[in-house]
């Protein structure tokens, strides 16, 4: 069965420090990896994608990694900010379709206090 | 900021109502998705459309109903609202640059439909 599974649920941090989330997948087969960052109340809005041959990808202060072999991905957060503070979705997309079809995680709730 | 717009934001309506959730991009995409999605869980598609006159349903069964009569408006409809359809609703378009399924979603704002 083709899923998504996102850790942690939750995470709480301070302002300024540093995290990572993770992102574990079983779909197959595997076209791209998308991470999503979706503010309360609001649509989800794309940080960064990677194919199969991308093991990493930046946006700004955030840092993607892929491994396509053990089907998991990460994504690290430098230096955080309250405006961080947000769900971040793992999307993974499989080849099967003209659509490609999405398959999304429940993401990961974080938190960034002052 | 992505050119792609839902109204209204909320919507709280009673039992048994026929409601319509409008959605609109300006930037010319041809596809076009509707989400569905629980706090806390994740998003599901329950219909996308590949341009004008094409509509498919999604994974999620719903009973909702969609038309694409315009490339820049597809707008989501209920004949019959009931409490088991609240829920969020996001609408999103993407672009088809020909990079192999790499096409980038742009999500709207999404309407929280409460049904009474």
């Amino acid at each position: 069965k083709n899923q998504v599974e996102q850790s942690p649920q939750s995470l709480i941090i301070l302002e300024g420090k540093n995290c990572t989330l993770q992102c574990n997948y079983t779909v197959s087969p595997f076209s791209n990896l998308r991470w999503y960052k979706q503010d309360t109340g609001r649509g989800p809005v794309s940080l960064t994608i990677m194919t199969f041959s991308e093991n990493t990808k930046s946006n700004g202060r955030y840092t993607a990694t892929l491994d396509a072999d053990t089907k998991q991905s990460s994504l690290h957060i430098t230096a955080s900010q309250l405006s961080d503070s947000a769900s971040y979705i793992c999307v993974v997309s499989d080849r099967g379709s003209t659509l490609g079809r999405l398959y999304f995680g429940r993401g990961t709730q974080l938190t960034v206090w002052p | 900021e992505a050119d792609i717009y839902q109204t209204p934001r909320y919507l709280v309506i009673g039992t048994g109502k026929k409601i319509t959730l409008e959605c609109s991009q300006t930037m010319g995409h041809d596809k076009m998705y509707w989400y569905q999605q629980d706090p806390g869980m994740e998003l599901h598609l329950i219909h996308y459309s590949y341009g004008v006159n094409s509509t498919e349903k999604g994974d999620l069964s719903s009973e909702s109903t969609v038309s694409r009569i315009r490339t820049e408006h597809f707008p989501l409809t209920l004949e019959s609202a009931r409490p088991s359809h609240t829920s969020q609703y996001l609408c999103a378009s993407s672009d088809d640059p020909g990079q192999g399924g790499r096409d980038t979603q742009y999500f709207g704002p999404g309407t929280r439909l409460t049904v009474l």
